[in-house]
């Protein structure tokens, strides 16, 4: 069964360092997703992708937070200049009916 | 704007035990509605959905009705086992397209033999 995937699945950097988390969506899904949950808190949307454009961004998805589809294959998000409260469980989703998530990467910013 | 509002938990049962977590939404038009379920150290994962009103979802033994007169939606199994343990998060899409998904705050399940 096709699934999600994102690397690494864990990642420790230090404040102000840029990351970049990487997944690789559903092959024939379209639409695609970050989201992020902070421990112990809801699942928050950060970004959907459509079309090779951002179709909805929310609150959270400031000016440090970029998306890109470099490939067929590869949708990333970086975060530019990481702050503590960037750390947090980051999953990519795809879809083409239904969202269907990856196993997340927790970033931890020290 | 659109909101889900669950149970808060932990919710501790013994084995064969009843299963009900709440949730209830708000929406303009007619969202679709699902549960997700995150076991631990693992991402989430699709449980059940729901379209449209009076849909029930069904999946591994557990079941939800789309109740659009109640605005709910709420998650039950008949008798739970200690490898249901894990985070049940219910989440709504609003009515158009493209739009993301908006999670509860996730409840804890937690199934002892």
């Amino acid at each position: 069964e096709p699934e999600v995937t994102q690397t690494p699945s864990h990642q420790v950097t230090q404040m102000g360092q840029e990351v970049i988390l990487r997944c690789v969506p559903i092959s024939n899904h379209l639409y695609f997703y970050w989201y992020r949950q902070i421990l112990g808190q809801k699942v928050e949307f950060l970004v959907s992708f459509y079309n090779n454009e951002i179709s909805e961004k929310s609150e959270i998805f400031d000016d440090q937070f970029s998306v890109e589809r470099p490939d067929g294959s590869n949708f990333t998000l970086k975060i530019r200049s990481t702050k503590l409260e960037d750390s947090a469980m980051y999953f990519c989703a795809s879809r083409r009916e239904t969202q269907y998530f990856g196993p997340g990467t927790r970033l931890l910013v020290l | 704007g659109d909101s889900v509002t669950q149970m808060e938990g932990p919710v501790t049962l013994s084995e064969e035990a009843f299963l009900t977590i709440n949730c209830t939404y708000t929406a303009t038009g007619y969202p679709s509605l699902f549960w997700y379920v995150q076991y631990p150290g693992e991402g989430l994962q699709l449980l059940l959905k729901a379209t449209k009103a009076d849909d029930k979802g069904s999946n591994k033994g557990f079941e939800a009705t789309y109740r659009k007169e109640t605005t709910s939606f709420h998650l039950e199994k008949g008798s739970v086992q200690v490898s249901d343990s894990a985070v049940y998060f219910c989440a709504l899409k609003g009515a158009q397209a493209g739009t993301a998904l908006i999670f509860g705050k996730g409840t804890t399940l937690s199934v002892s033999s």
